[in-house]
């Protein structure tokens, strides 16, 4: 299993241009997520999906969207792109077992500067 | 906003140390607590899911308890190894949600 995947690993974006950042998990999990994280702060919840069709916002959703058509991709889009999307993005995956203790695997994240 | 904070923010240690480090959370509406660790340029991986009070739970040479009354949990490393340098994250679970502190930064010194 290649686990949860990430590209591109690094984009530097223009003010106002657009752009998807691709995630995609091949563990059939049902959960996924994506995160933000900015020097000296925690990881910040943009979006998350429980399921196929299903999306809700997270802690920082403004400036985003997303989409969840099959189990495995979840993509995030940047439709206008600002200096405050400056971050690293991490997309996560899990599987709900009954007991409802799960686990999230990250990717290995996305560089994204906005100049 | 349910605010998770991690004391202390860096720690520094000789190898063969103990230390341990600390997680706070509001204890209301509590679901879980997730340990995880993160190596510079890597990605985060999980250490321990923990969900009821007094939970203990032990990977090795890294435990974890829990106190969901009082809002906080500790991580402890026993005889602490240039490997375990990384920084340690944990998250609150809300409902489908996770709320994540900013980690406590661990250096080993060989």
């Amino acid at each position: 299993n290649a686990g949860v995947t990430q590209t591109p690993k690094f984009r530097i974006l223009k003010i106002g241009q657009s752009m998807t950042l691709q995630c995609t998990q091949d563990m059939n999990h049902n959960y996924m997520y994506w995160y933000r994280q900015d020097p000296g702060m925690g990881l910040k919840l943009i979006y998350y999906s429980v399921g196929a069709g299903i999306t809700d916002k997270g802690e920082v959703p403004n400036g985003y969207n997303v989409s969840r058509s099959t189990t495995e991709d979840f993509p995030l889009r940047l439709e206008l792109a600002a200096p405050s999307q400056t971050s690293v993005y991490f997309c996560a995956s899990s599987y709900r077992p009954m007991s409802g203790t799960y686990e999230q695997y990250f990717g290995p994240g996305t560089r994204l500067t906005v100049t | 906003i349910l605010n998770v904070e991690q004391s202390p923010q860096s720690l520094h240690v000789q190898e063969g140390d103990s230390t341990n480090f600390t997680c706070s959370f509001p204890s209301s509406n509590f679901y879980a607590l997730h340990w995880y660790r993160w190596e510079t340029a890597k990605s985060p991986e999980a250490l321990f899911v923990m969900t009821l009070n007094g939970d203990e739970k032990k990977k090795g040479r890294i435990s974890a308890t829990l106190n969901t009354k009082e809002g906080y949990s500790y991580l402890y490393i026993k005889g602490s190894q240039p490997e375990d340098s990384a920084t340690y994250l944990c998250a609150r679970r809300k409902s489908n949600q996770f709320y994540f502190g900013t980690g406590t930064s661990l250096t080993v010194i060989p």
